[in-house]
C-alpha cells in the first residue's frame, strides 16, 4: 500500500501568513488522485481538495493544492483564525486508500 | 443536502462483535457509481479506511482487517451496516460513515462520527 508522509508535523504561524503543507507518497499516485482534509477538534474531517488541485464545494480560494507523481502541496495563502486545525492528505489512486499522519497548523 | 449519521454501542467488551449503522439522506445508494465507506480514527491518531460498499453491491475491505469486517446495505432504507468481529481495546476509535466522490474514492461527505470504546 502507498504510504503518505506529511511534513512538517506541526506548523506554527500567525494569522495572515502563508502556510505550505507537504505530502509525499512512497509510490507514484495514479492520475494525481490525492485529496486534502481539514479536521478541527471534536469534528469530522472536511474535504478541501480532490484530484490534487480541485477545490471542494464551498472551500475558499485561499486554499489551493498542487503537485503530481509523489509530491503534493496544500497552500493556504493567508491564514484566517478558523484555519488553525489538523490537515490530512489521502491518496485514492491505489487500493487501499491511505491517509497521511497529518500536519497540525497552530497559532504562533 | 447530504447527511450521514452513525449509530451503535458506545461500549463493547473485548471479543464481542461491533455492529454500526449509517443512516443517510440526500442521496441514494441505488444511484450508479455511488459509494459509501467507513473510516475510523483512534483518539489522537490518524484516519484509517475500513470498508466500502458500492451502488452495485461490490464490497471492499482494508487488507489488514478484512477477516473481521462485513459491510452491507439496505438501499430502500438508506442505510449501511458495518460489523467488526473480535473487538480489542486497540479498536477503540471514532467511527465515521462517509459518502465518496461519484465514482472516485475520496470522501466527500462525513457523518459526525461515533466513539466506540472497547473495554471490559
Amino acid at each position: 500500500e502507498i504510504v503518505l508522509t506529511q511534513s512538517p508535523g506541526t506548523l506554527s504561524l500567525s494569522p495572515g501568513e502563508r502556510a505550505t503543507l507537504s505530502c509525499r507518497a512512497s509510490q507514484r499516485v495514479y492520475d494525481s488522485y490525492l485529496a486534502w482534509y481539514q479536521q478541527k477538534p471534536g469534528q469530522a474531517p472536511r474535504l478541501l481538495i480532490y484530484g490534487a488541485s480541485s477545490r471542494a464545494t464551498g472551500i475558499p480560494d485561499r486554499f489551493s493544492g498542487s503537485g503530481s507523481g509523489t509530491d503534493f502541496t496544500l497552500t493556504i495563502s493567508r491564514l484566517e483564525p478558523e484555519d488553525f486545525a489538523m490537515y490530512y492528505c489521502q491518496q485514492y489512486g491505489s487500493s487501499p486508500e491511505t491517509f497521511g499522519l497529518g500536519t497540525k497548523v497552530e497559532i504562533k | 443536502q447530504v447527511t450521514l449519521k452513525e449509530s451503535g454501542p458506545a461500549l463493547v467488551k473485548p471479543t464481542q462483535t461491533l455492529t454500526l449503522t449509517c443512516t443517510f439522506s440526500g442521496f441514494s445508494l441505488g444511484t450508479e457509481r455511488m459509494r459509501v465507506s467507513w473510516i475510523r480514527q483512534p483518539p489522537g491518531k490518524a484516519l484509517e479506511w475500513l470498508a466500502r460498499i458500492d451502488w452495485d453491491n461490490d464490497k471492499f475491505y482494508s487488507p489488514s482487517l478484512k477477516t473481521r469486517l462485513t459491510i452491507s446495505k439496505d438501499t430502500s432504507k438508506n442505510l449501511v451496516v458495518l460489523t467488526m468481529t473480535n473487538m480489542d481495546p486497540v479498536d477503540t476509535a471514532t467511527y465515521y460513515c462517509t459518502r465518496m466522490g461519484h465514482g472516485f474514492n475520496f470522501f466527500r461527505d462525513w457523518g459526525q462520527g461515533t466513539l466506540v470504546t472497547v473495554s471490559s
